[in-house]
Protein backbone atom coordinates (compact mmCIF):
# COMPACT_ATOMS: atom_id res chain seq x y z
CA UNK A 1 0.00 0.00 0.00
CA UNK A 2 1.63 3.37 -0.71
CA UNK A 3 -1.17 5.47 2.13
CA UNK A 4 -1.09 8.67 1.02
CA UNK A 5 0.59 10.33 -1.86
CA UNK A 6 0.84 13.93 -3.04
CA UNK A 7 1.69 15.33 -6.38
CA UNK A 8 3.75 17.46 -6.74
CA UNK A 9 6.47 17.38 -4.29
CA UNK A 10 7.85 20.86 -5.08
CA UNK A 11 6.25 23.71 -6.95
CA UNK A 12 7.42 27.46 -7.62
CA UNK A 13 4.04 29.62 -8.87
CA UNK A 14 4.57 33.49 -9.71
CA UNK A 15 2.15 35.29 -7.83
CA UNK A 16 -1.64 35.42 -9.94
CA UNK A 17 -0.84 31.75 -11.22
CA UNK A 18 -3.15 28.91 -10.32
CA UNK A 19 -2.24 25.84 -9.53
CA UNK A 20 -3.79 22.17 -8.48
CA UNK A 21 -2.14 19.77 -5.69
CA UNK A 22 -3.78 16.35 -6.20
CA UNK A 23 -3.60 13.86 -2.95
CA UNK A 24 -4.62 9.93 -3.07
CA UNK A 25 -5.04 7.36 -0.82
CA UNK A 26 -5.30 3.64 -0.65
CA UNK A 27 -6.79 3.30 2.25
CA UNK A 28 -10.34 3.46 1.59
CA UNK A 29 -10.60 6.41 4.19
CA UNK A 30 -13.93 8.22 4.07
CA UNK A 31 -12.43 11.58 5.60
CA UNK A 32 -9.46 13.67 3.87
CA UNK A 33 -7.73 16.75 4.76
CA UNK A 34 -5.78 19.67 3.73
CA UNK A 35 -3.22 21.59 6.47
CA UNK A 36 -0.20 23.84 5.55
CA UNK A 37 2.41 24.27 7.85
CA UNK A 38 4.08 27.52 8.50
CA UNK A 39 6.99 27.91 10.77
CA UNK A 40 5.90 28.37 14.49
CA UNK A 41 2.42 27.83 13.74
CA UNK A 42 1.83 24.00 13.64
CA UNK A 43 -0.36 22.63 10.83
CA UNK A 44 -3.40 24.62 10.29
CA UNK A 45 -6.40 23.23 8.54
CA UNK A 46 -7.83 24.34 5.30
CA UNK A 47 -10.24 22.36 3.57
CA UNK A 48 -11.61 18.48 4.80
CA UNK A 49 -14.25 16.62 3.82
CA UNK A 50 -16.07 13.92 5.65
CA UNK A 51 -17.10 11.41 2.05
CA UNK A 52 -17.28 11.68 -1.86
CA UNK A 53 -18.62 14.82 -3.11
CA UNK A 54 -18.69 16.74 -0.05
CA UNK A 55 -16.36 19.40 1.53
CA UNK A 56 -15.72 21.84 4.54
CA UNK A 57 -14.12 25.05 5.39
CA UNK A 58 -11.56 24.74 7.51
CA UNK A 59 -9.59 27.27 9.88
CA UNK A 60 -7.56 28.74 6.96
CA UNK A 61 -9.99 28.44 3.96
CA UNK A 62 -9.47 31.50 2.02
CA UNK A 63 -8.11 31.59 -1.46
CA UNK A 64 -8.12 27.63 -1.27
CA UNK A 65 -10.70 25.74 -3.28
CA UNK A 66 -11.23 21.85 -2.63
CA UNK A 67 -12.73 19.17 -4.85
CA UNK A 68 -13.10 15.35 -3.83
CA UNK A 69 -14.96 13.34 -6.98
CA UNK A 70 -13.38 10.23 -6.24
CA UNK A 71 -13.02 8.93 -2.91
CA UNK A 72 -9.96 8.13 -3.30
CA UNK A 73 -8.54 11.60 -4.00
CA UNK A 74 -9.05 15.28 -2.66
CA UNK A 75 -7.76 18.19 -4.44
CA UNK A 76 -6.72 21.68 -3.57
CA UNK A 77 -6.99 24.10 -5.86
CA UNK A 78 -5.20 28.11 -5.80
CA UNK A 79 -6.86 30.69 -8.00
CA UNK A 80 -4.77 33.04 -8.23
CA UNK A 81 -1.89 32.94 -5.47
CA UNK A 82 -0.44 34.89 -3.34
CA UNK A 83 2.73 35.42 -1.58
CA UNK A 84 1.44 34.60 1.85
CA UNK A 85 0.30 30.96 0.58
CA UNK A 86 4.31 29.90 0.42
CA UNK A 87 4.28 27.08 2.65
CA UNK A 88 4.18 23.40 2.95
CA UNK A 89 1.15 21.31 2.55
CA UNK A 90 -0.06 18.89 3.75
CA UNK A 91 -2.88 15.84 2.96
CA UNK A 92 -3.93 13.53 5.26
CA UNK A 93 -7.05 11.01 5.65
CA UNK A 94 -8.78 9.44 8.36
CA UNK A 95 -11.32 6.74 8.96
CA UNK A 96 -14.69 7.35 10.24
CA UNK A 97 -15.82 8.77 13.72
CA UNK A 98 -15.82 5.37 16.26
CA UNK A 99 -13.48 3.61 14.53
CA UNK A 100 -9.88 6.05 15.51
CA UNK A 101 -10.97 9.10 13.21
CA UNK A 102 -8.57 10.76 14.65
CA UNK A 103 -5.84 9.52 13.98
CA UNK A 104 -4.61 10.72 10.64
CA UNK A 105 -2.70 9.45 7.89
CA UNK A 106 -0.20 12.33 6.46
CA UNK A 107 1.37 12.30 2.89
CA UNK A 108 4.76 13.19 2.12
CA UNK A 109 4.13 17.25 1.72
CA UNK A 110 4.40 19.60 -1.48
CA UNK A 111 6.79 22.82 -0.88
CA UNK A 112 4.96 25.50 -2.85
CA UNK A 113 6.61 29.08 -3.31
CA UNK A 114 4.79 31.77 -4.71
CA UNK A 115 7.15 34.77 -6.07
CA UNK B 1 -12.12 26.62 21.62
CA UNK B 2 -9.53 23.86 21.82
CA UNK B 3 -5.21 24.69 21.89
CA UNK B 4 -2.45 23.68 22.36
CA UNK B 5 0.73 24.87 24.05
CA UNK B 6 4.17 23.30 23.32
CA UNK B 7 7.55 24.07 24.76
CA UNK B 8 9.72 25.94 22.53
CA UNK B 9 12.34 25.12 20.36
CA UNK B 10 15.19 23.70 19.03
CA UNK B 11 15.99 21.65 21.96
CA UNK B 12 19.67 20.10 21.05
CA UNK B 13 20.60 16.78 23.04
CA UNK B 14 23.56 14.18 22.93
CA UNK B 15 22.78 10.58 22.61
CA UNK B 16 21.58 8.45 25.37
CA UNK B 17 20.31 11.84 27.04
CA UNK B 18 16.77 12.37 28.66
CA UNK B 19 14.32 14.37 26.34
CA UNK B 20 11.47 16.00 27.89
CA UNK B 21 8.74 18.03 25.61
CA UNK B 22 6.03 19.58 27.22
CA UNK B 23 2.57 20.18 26.58
CA UNK B 24 -0.31 21.41 27.99
CA UNK B 25 -3.92 21.85 26.38
CA UNK B 26 -7.04 23.69 26.48
CA UNK B 27 -10.27 21.90 26.24
CA UNK B 28 -14.01 21.72 27.06
CA UNK B 29 -15.04 17.90 28.39
CA UNK B 30 -12.95 14.95 27.36
CA UNK B 31 -10.34 15.32 25.06
CA UNK B 32 -7.99 12.65 23.09
CA UNK B 33 -4.33 13.38 23.09
CA UNK B 34 -1.87 12.72 20.83
CA UNK B 35 1.98 13.01 20.02
CA UNK B 36 3.16 13.27 16.38
CA UNK B 37 6.53 12.96 14.41
CA UNK B 38 7.98 14.24 11.47
CA UNK B 39 10.94 12.97 10.23
CA UNK B 40 13.06 15.08 7.69
CA UNK B 41 11.91 15.57 4.50
CA UNK B 42 8.32 13.28 5.58
CA UNK B 43 4.83 13.64 6.53
CA UNK B 44 3.83 13.52 10.23
CA UNK B 45 2.86 10.11 11.85
CA UNK B 46 1.20 9.23 14.68
CA UNK B 47 3.51 8.24 17.43
CA UNK B 48 1.71 7.62 20.67
CA UNK B 49 -2.12 8.55 22.09
CA UNK B 50 -4.30 8.72 24.74
CA UNK B 51 -7.86 8.96 25.15
CA UNK B 52 -8.97 9.21 29.12
CA UNK B 53 -6.97 10.87 31.96
CA UNK B 54 -4.35 8.88 33.32
CA UNK B 55 -3.76 6.59 30.21
CA UNK B 56 -0.13 5.86 29.35
CA UNK B 57 0.42 6.11 25.16
CA UNK B 58 3.72 4.54 24.56
CA UNK B 59 5.85 3.68 21.55
CA UNK B 60 9.53 3.30 20.17
CA UNK B 61 10.57 4.30 23.76
CA UNK B 62 8.56 7.40 24.09
CA UNK B 63 5.83 7.71 26.46
CA UNK B 64 3.31 10.47 27.29
CA UNK B 65 0.59 10.11 30.47
CA UNK B 66 -3.08 12.33 29.92
CA UNK B 67 -2.77 14.54 33.02
CA UNK B 68 -6.14 16.12 33.22
CA UNK B 69 -5.45 17.40 36.37
CA UNK B 70 -2.72 19.96 35.06
CA UNK B 71 -4.11 19.84 31.25
CA UNK B 72 -0.99 18.56 30.50
CA UNK B 73 0.99 15.53 27.75
CA UNK B 74 4.03 15.94 28.37
CA UNK B 75 6.81 13.25 25.79
CA UNK B 76 9.78 11.74 27.54
CA UNK B 77 12.12 9.18 26.49
CA UNK B 78 14.99 7.99 29.02
CA UNK B 79 17.55 7.80 25.93
CA UNK B 80 17.58 9.69 22.93
CA UNK B 81 19.50 8.07 20.02
CA UNK B 82 20.14 10.30 16.18
CA UNK B 83 17.10 8.30 14.79
CA UNK B 84 15.25 10.79 17.44
CA UNK B 85 16.01 13.56 15.83
CA UNK B 86 12.69 15.51 14.32
CA UNK B 87 10.13 17.80 14.88
CA UNK B 88 7.39 16.73 17.67
CA UNK B 89 4.17 17.86 17.35
CA UNK B 90 1.19 17.52 20.25
CA UNK B 91 -2.20 17.84 19.03
CA UNK B 92 -5.77 17.13 20.55
CA UNK B 93 -9.41 16.42 19.58
CA UNK B 94 -12.33 17.29 21.18
CA UNK B 95 -12.99 13.08 21.86
CA UNK B 96 -12.88 10.53 20.91
CA UNK B 97 -15.27 10.65 17.78
CA UNK B 98 -14.33 14.06 16.47
CA UNK B 99 -12.11 13.90 13.66
CA UNK B 100 -10.52 17.54 13.82
CA UNK B 101 -7.26 17.97 15.00
CA UNK B 102 -5.73 21.12 16.77
CA UNK B 103 -2.04 21.01 16.36
CA UNK B 104 1.05 22.47 18.27
CA UNK B 105 3.83 25.05 17.10
CA UNK B 106 5.91 21.63 16.79
CA UNK B 107 9.09 21.24 18.67
CA UNK B 108 12.25 20.29 16.72
CA UNK B 109 14.73 18.69 18.18
CA UNK B 110 18.35 17.49 17.45
CA UNK B 111 20.13 14.37 18.51
CA UNK B 112 24.25 14.76 18.84
CA UNK B 113 26.47 11.73 18.34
Amino acid sequence: NAGVTQTPKFRVLKTGQSMTLLCAQDMNHEYMYWYRQDPGMGLRLIHYSVGEGTTAKGEVPDGYNVSRLKKQNFLLGLESAAPSQTSVYFCASSYLPGLGANEQFFGPGTRLTVL
Amino acid sequence: GNSVTQMEGPVTLSEEAFLTINCTYTATGYPSLFWYVQYPGEGLQLLLKATKADDKGSNKGFEATYRKETTSFHLEKGSVQVSDSAVYFCALSANFNDYKLSFGAGTTVTVRA
